[in-house]
């Protein structure tokens, strides 16, 4: 299916454990984008890419990790994941000006 | 710091009323968007305004935008249950390809 596609839809882990949120994507927009959704802050950048092997820094970006090693795929990482961390995570691409959302992971950190 | 501040956060209305949500920000733009998000969803674009634009039409959205004061707002018309959502302001900055997104508005209409 043609769109924006991120996994896990959910996941569940534990403080210092490293995990990665995929973020696919099948038009080959170069502009690709993480957020993340916490009540009361609306959404926050972490990290962006405009292109393959080009990122970065969102608004809050410490404690993520990403790469871009083809122009579809944009995935993250939680190299020691923290309770801070729990958060819904939106990937998004950019056709023109209008962006594009992935449906988000639900993480929780224990 | 937030770019855009959404206001109210909360909005109750029955069908067929009138919706207005506002949205100020902070520095020079390029363009102002307006997003929705239903419930366990990701945002949907629903209209766009340039900075050069005062007033702006989609079906029975309607945005304007004040430059001097740095706000913009989202009405919708005749509003229905399906209308039922968050609405989120976005930012975009000069010379950036990146949004910034406000703390949003929670509408809910009552059949």
């Amino acid at each position: 299916d043609a769109g924006i596609t991120q996994s896990p839809r959910y996941k569940i882990t534990e403080t210092g454990r490293q995990v990665t949120l995929m973020c696919h994507q099948t038009w080959s927009h170069s502009y690709m984008f993480w957020y993340r959704q916490d009540l009361g802050h609306g959404l926050r950048l972490i990290y962006y890419s405009a292109a393959a092997d080009i990122t970065d820094k969102g608004e809050v970006p410490d404690g993520y990790v990403v790469s871009r090693s083809k122009t579809e795929n944009f995935p993250l990482t939680l190299e020691s994941a923290t309770r801070s961390q729990t958060s819904v995570y939106f990937c998004a691409s950019t056709h023109g000006t209008e962006q594009f959302f992935g449906p988000g992971t639900r993480l929780t950190v224990l | 710091s937030q770019q855009g501040e959404e206001d109210p956060q909360a909005l109750s209305i029955q069908e067929g009323e009138n919706a207005t949500m506002n949205c100020s920000y902070k520095t020079s733009i390029n363009n102002l968007q307006w997003y929705r998000q239903n419930s366990g969803r990701g945002l949907v674009h629903l209209i766009l305004i340039r900075s050069n634009e005062r007033e702006k039409h989609s079906g029975r959205l309607r945005v304007t935008l004040d430059t001097s004061k740095k706000s913009s707002s989202l009405l919708i018309t005749a509003s229905r249950a399906a209308d039922t959502a968050s609405y989120f302001c976005a930012t975009a900055l000069y010379n950036t390809d990146k949004l910034i997104f406000g703390t949003g508005t929670r509408l809910q209409v009552f059949p």
